[in-house]
């Protein structure tokens, strides 16, 4: 099985208000990634975590938090969200190693209110 | 970091034509470039992916082509088919053994006209 699943699909918030966004994956792949994906522009890299180790992007450090519980779990969380977080959300694993496949979920497309 | 121009961003043939799309990198050190499929309301799949180790990869129906020394890779699809018509994405990879960051192309919105 090579599902990433993602939850919610779809998720309406409020500005200012918190958002998490939900990623799972039953390959025991060791990397999972979180994405940002606007119309018309390149999927755009957030954070990923290998192993328990979290490393954010520099130009979207303070904007988002990760957690990752457990192997197959990650989530991707907004604490404050601004109008211009809406987008589609990827989140994508693979095995340890640089170029090892990425797999990609559906998404959760986010709209901020 | 990485930057990955990708062109065009909007191509559309002619059924049973072939369709090409070029990318471009600045990090030599990127040495894994996959490119990914993604029809509207799915999520990106991987469809080929080469090696610096390589320069030509076939399979069922798509060719990518992999100059290093240019920093250009391009997939041509050959015998387009309407089920080809799709957003595309290249992608490069920085060389790093523990993970699989990934910079993306802009896309390119294939249309194949029956």
């Amino acid at each position: 099985d090579t599902t990433v699943k993602q939850n919610p699909r779809y998720k309406l918030a409020r500005v200012g208000k918190p958002v998490n966004l939900i990623c799972s994956q039953t390959m025991n792949h060791d990397t999972m990634y979180w994405y940002q994906k606007k119309p018309n522009q390149a999927p755009k890299l957030l954070l990923f975590y290998y192993d328990k180790i979290l490393n954010r992007e520099a130009d979207t450090f303070e904007k988002f938090q990760s957690s990752r519980p457990n192997n197959s779990f990650c989530s991707l969380y907004i604490g404050s969200a601004g109008l211009e977080y809406s987008a589609m959300y990827l989140c994508a694993s693979s095995r340890a190693g640089g170029q090892d496949t990425q797999y990609f979920g559906p998404g959760t497309r986010l709209l901020v209110l | 970091g990485e930057q990955v121009e990708q062109l065009p961003s909007i191509l559309r043939v002619q059924e049973g034509s072939s369709a090409s799309i070029n990318c471009t990198y600045e990090n030599s050190a990127s040495n894994y470039f996959p490119w990914y499929k993604q029809e509207p309301g799915e999520n990106p799949k991987l469809i080929i992916d080469i090696r610096s180790n390589m320069e030509r990869k076939q399979t069922q129906g798509l060719i990518v082509l992999l100059d290093k020394k240019a920093k250009r890779f391009s997939l041509h699809i050959t015998d387009t088919q309407p089920g080809d018509s799709a957003m595309y994405f290249c992608a490069a990879s920085e060389r790093n053994t523990n993970t699989g960051k990934l910079t993306f192309g802009d896309g390119t919105v294939l249309t194949v006209k029956p």
